[in-house]
């Protein structure tokens, strides 16, 4: 069954930092682009980035340009957000997501339940 | 950016009615244009892809049509386990966007 584990979320202050983790399984990692898809409390879904099978492509929201930076690690079957200068506009429960195939960034297939990011003083 | 636009936002509806939702692009995405499923407290799930491929396990009462800017989902035969918010999202180019839902009810 494949499955997405995401963590690291948590309150963080105006202007700071954090990184995402999400741990994949059941499914062949390397061959597919990955993405990060949020959601504000009560608001709808917003893709903030995705890569693709080996990180030969990346790319974001405008909203988290210059922000925030996507990765992957093929042996640990992971992918990542790092989070900087982070804006309470950026409060949101973020989820991993697997897409349909390897090169293009798409369509969004398996979700993870999220990991919720704060951003408050 | 491609905006896209669903309406309505919200809808009530009785169960066995035909609900329709539609989704514009703010230019042509061809039939790059998914359809998601979010029930409350739940990871959203892909109902349809390409425009009009119903993904696997899902019920048959949901269909999805259109192409270029005009799209439109379709439940035939509302049922309770369809109350849920529905998302367009085009896949045609990055930034991949979303339209902003729309909420179902049953009446």
């Amino acid at each position: 069954e494949e499955q997405l584990v995401e963590s690291g979320g948590g309150l963080v202050q105006p202007g700071g930092s954090l990184r995402l983790s999400c741990g994949a399984s059941g499914f062949s990692f390397d061959d597919y682009a990955m993405h990060w898809v949020r959601q504000a409390p009560g608001k709808g879904l917003e893709w903030v980035s995705g890569i693709n099978w080996n990180s030969g492509t990346m790319a974001y929201a405008d909203s988290v340009k210059g922000r925030f930076i996507i990765s992957r690690d093929k042996a640990k079957h992971s992918l990542y957000l790092q989070m900087n200068s982070l804006r309470p506009e950026d409060t949101a429960l973020y989820y991993c997501v697997k897409d349909t195939g390897g090169s293009h960034l798409r369509n969004f297939d398996d979700w993870g339940q999220g990991t919720l990011v704060t951003v408050s003083s | 950016d491609i905006q896209m636009t669903q309406s309505p936002s919200s809808l009530s509806a009785s169960v066995g009615d035909r609900v329709t939702i539609t989704c514009r692009a703010s230019q042509s995405v061809g039939n790059y244009l998914n359809w998601y499923q979010q029930k409350p407290g739940r990871a959203p799930k892909v109902l349809i892809s390409i425009a009009s491929s119903l993904q696997g396990g899902v019920p048959s009462r949901f269909s999805g049509s259109g192409s270029g800017t005009d799209f439109t989902l379709i439940i035939s035969g509302l049922q309770p386990e369809d109350v849920a918010t529905y998302y367009c999202q085009q896949s045609f180019i990055t930034p991949l966007t979303f339209g902003g839902g729309t909420k179902v009810e049953i009446k």
